[in-house]
């Protein structure tokens, strides 16, 4: 069955520093893959995709996230985070091609040290 | 545009007894999910809708889980008897329903605690 794996669960940085969120899954064909974000009190929001194209996507708040196929990854950047950055991210794949469904990680909860 | 919206936004029950969320998606968005997050987990997809049909209730638990949106607009998702287990959050999100890698909308979300 398609997973996906968040490697960490819990990260804690100072602000400024960068971040870099790990994600794989398991699928052989085409995926759909996205990051969203849990920001506190706030309903899940979409902060990337990636459907087809440059590997390399730009998201909203400075994120951005790269495809390597050939790794099964889609890892989540940020150069310099910022406390307001606090909050979960979720990794998600979609592997049919004929509908939208997703399959989410387990989430990585995020702080940042003021 | 108005969001996905949930209710109620906390429940608090025994187990067995019997619990009803309610859903209105994005107006115009032909599919709906439910989704079960429990608690340090990513959400887990219960049943999908495209318009008033099911998609998708392999993970629905039919034995206690049921789930309806008959006129293909609101939805609502019913415990009866709820288990212990069943503590956590509902979530649920829509789309227009156009294909692969859409994005989906989600709502608040309705925080559940059977006791």
């Amino acid at each position: 069955a398609q997973s996906v794996s968040q490697h960490n669960h819990h990260v804690i940085l100072s602000e400024a520093a960068s971040l870099e969120l790990g994600c794989n899954y398991s699928y052989g064909g085409t995926v759909n893959l996205f990051w969203y974000v849990q920001y506190p009190g706030q309903h899940l929001q979409l902060l990337l995709k990636y459907f087809s194209g440059d590997p390399l996507v730009k998201g909203i708040k400075g994120f951005e996230a790269e495809f390597i196929k050939s790794k099964f990854s889609f890892n989540l950047r940020k150069p310099s985070v910022q406390w307001s950055d606090t909050a979960e991210y979720f990794c998600a794949v979609n592997v049919n091609s004929r509908d939208d469904k997703i399959i989410f990680g387990k989430g990585t909860r995020l702080h940042i040290l003021p | 545009e108005a969001g996905v919206a949930q209710s109620p936004r906390y429940k608090i029950i025994e187990k067995r007894q019997s619990v009803a969320f309610w859903c209105n998606p994005i107006s115009g968005h032909a599919t709906l999910y439910w989704y079960q997050q429990i608690l340090g987990q990513g959400p887990k997809l219960l049943i999908q809708f495209q318009n008033n049909g099911v998609v998708d209730d392999s993970q629905l638990p039919k034995d206690r889980f049921s789930a309806e949106r008959l006129k293909g607009v609101d939805s609502t998702l019913k415990i009866q008897p709820a288990k212990l287990e069943d503590s956590a959050v509902y979530l649920c999100a829509s789309s227009g329903g156009g294909g692969a890698g859409e994005t989906q909308y989600f709502g608040p979300g309705t925080r559940l605690l059977v006791l």
